[in-house]
């Protein structure tokens, strides 16, 4: 069974940092594309950033652009996002999604299977 | 940025055929994705790439994708389908969701 765990999230400050973690198991992690989404309680889905299988290629939402950053440690079945600069809109939970399609080149053609729990990531003063 | 476009709400009636679309530019040139959120629950995808279906979910979901519009159709509504629907595509390296239809079955 797939299993994606996120962790990492909480309450924070505006400006402050935090990293989220996802610990995946259940498939052969260093084969698939992965994804951050973020959902604010009761509001739709947005998609934050992906990355390739061996993390050469990422990509991000333009509302996070130059303040996050997706990572992976492939050793460890982890998947990261490293969150800087941090504001009240970034307010959400954040899901780790795997990519359906085994060793894309892109993290951009596939879609979400399966997504994790989440983790709330709360930003205020 | 490129976007697309959801009914907030859909009801339909069990039994019967409850539809949700998709709007968006020349969305016919995109793949679509279509997932489906419980309460409380995390997405699901239940279609992809405009009308395939994953294993384990019904017969009963199919998608379709033509001109500025993709569908995706419940036939034999259940109670159990009530929930929030997403449609996905990407555009310029970026996945782009609808707003979310919450169907309702009554």
């Amino acid at each position: 069974e797939v299993l994606l765990v996120e962790s990492g999230g909480g309450l924070v400050q505006p400006g402050r940092s935090l990293r989220l973690s996802c610990t995946a198991s259940g498939f052969d992690f260093d084969h698939y594309a992965m994804h951050w989404v973020r959902q604010v309680p009761g509001q739709g889905l947005e998609w934050v950033s992906g990355l390739t299988w061996d993390g050469s290629i990422t990509a991000y939402a333009d509302s996070v652009k130059g303040r996050f950053t997706i990572s992976r440690d492939n050793a460890k079945n982890s998947l990261y996002l490293q969150m800087n600069g941090l504001r009240p809109e970034d307010t959400a939970l954040y899901y780790c999604g795997k990519d359906a399609l085994r060793a894309a080149g892109t993290p951009t053609e596939g879609w979400i299977d399966p997504w994790g729990q989440g983790t709330l990531v709360t930003v205020s003063s | 940025s490129y976007e697309l476009t959801q009914p907030p709400s859909v009801s339909v009636s069990p039994g019967q055929t409850a539809s949700i679309t998709c709007s968006g530019h020349k969305l016919e040139d995109k793949y679509v994705f279509w997932y489906q959120q419980r309460p409380g629950q995390s997405p699901l995808v239940v279609i992809y790439q405009d009308n395939k279906r994953p294993s384990g979910i019904p017969e009963r979901f199919s998608g379709s994708n033509s001109g500025d519009t993709a569908t995706l159709t419940i036939s034999e509504t259940q109670a159990l389908d009530e929930a929030d629907y997403y449609c996905q595509a990407w555009d310029a390296r970026t996945a782009v969701f609808g707003g979310g239809t919450e169907l309702t079955v009554l």
